[in-house]
């Protein structure tokens, strides 16, 4: 069983639609991430959560909406996304401190 | 200026050499230093953590300059398997990554 995991894997949607990105960590982490990776750009934090309290939202767009219902388990709720939205975007689950950050293997998403 | 920098590459070398890459950072109070490895269409995954005294793993070799605000990874006997990306990540509370280096290892 992977420590983090993603699903789906690819998604694809139009700018209409409602959709929701799904991590699960198994590894007893108190703090998970959302990221997202765009061609040639550095990865960029979206959000963040340290036991279940959202401690950072890097001036994300409001059509990204996060839910951490537990410390295991994060949501990127997706809604009338634009066409450059389409990104790989990772959760990721670490120790506070930072430490060691534990990446899932991400949902390639593409906004028709 | 960007908070952590990198020379996006690629670096083309042949099997057997030696590469070296430095990254830089801007935020001074910055505590914590890794290096990660990027394959293509894949998660990152730690490679290594940087320690103030320098650290060796293997054929990496990772240094930190806080006077100078850098971090290297150097790899010796490069391996075909060691294409890849290689991204700098640095901070305190949180982690900012750099943009990565991507090296292609040749036969």
């Amino acid at each position: 069983e992977t420590g983090v995991t993603q699903t789906p894997r690819h998604l694809v949607m139009g700018m209409t639609n409602k959709k929701s990105l799904k991590c699960e960590q198994h590894l007893g982490h108190n703090a998970m991430y959302w990221y997202k990776q765009s061609a040639k750009k550095p990865l960029e934090l979206m959000f963040v959560y340290s036991l279940e309290e959202r401690v950072e939202n890097n001036s994300v767009p409001s059509r990204f909406s996060p839910e951490c219902p537990n410390s295991s388990h994060l949501f990127l709720h997706l809604h009338t996304l634009q066409p450059e939205d389409s990104a790989l975007y990772l959760c990721a689950s670490s120790q506070l401190g930072p430490g060691e950050l534990f990446f899932g293997e991400g949902s390639r998403l593409t906004v028709l | 200026r960007k908070e952590v920098e990198q020379d996006p590459g690629p670096f083309n070398v042949p099997e057997g050499a030696t590469v070296a890459f430095n990254c830089t950072y801007s935020n001074s109070a910055s505590q914590s230093f890794f290096w990660y490895r990027q394959d293509c269409r894949k998660e990152p995954k730690l490679l290594m953590s940087v320690y103030s005294s320098g650290n060796e793993d293997g054929r990496f070799t990772a240094q930190l300059n806080r006077a100078s605000q850098y971090i290297s990874l150097l790899i010796r006997d490069s391996k075909l398997s060691d294409s890849a990306t290689y991204l700098c990540v640095v901070g305190s509370n949180m982690l900012t990554f750099g943009g990565g280096t991507r090296l292609m290892v040749k036969p």
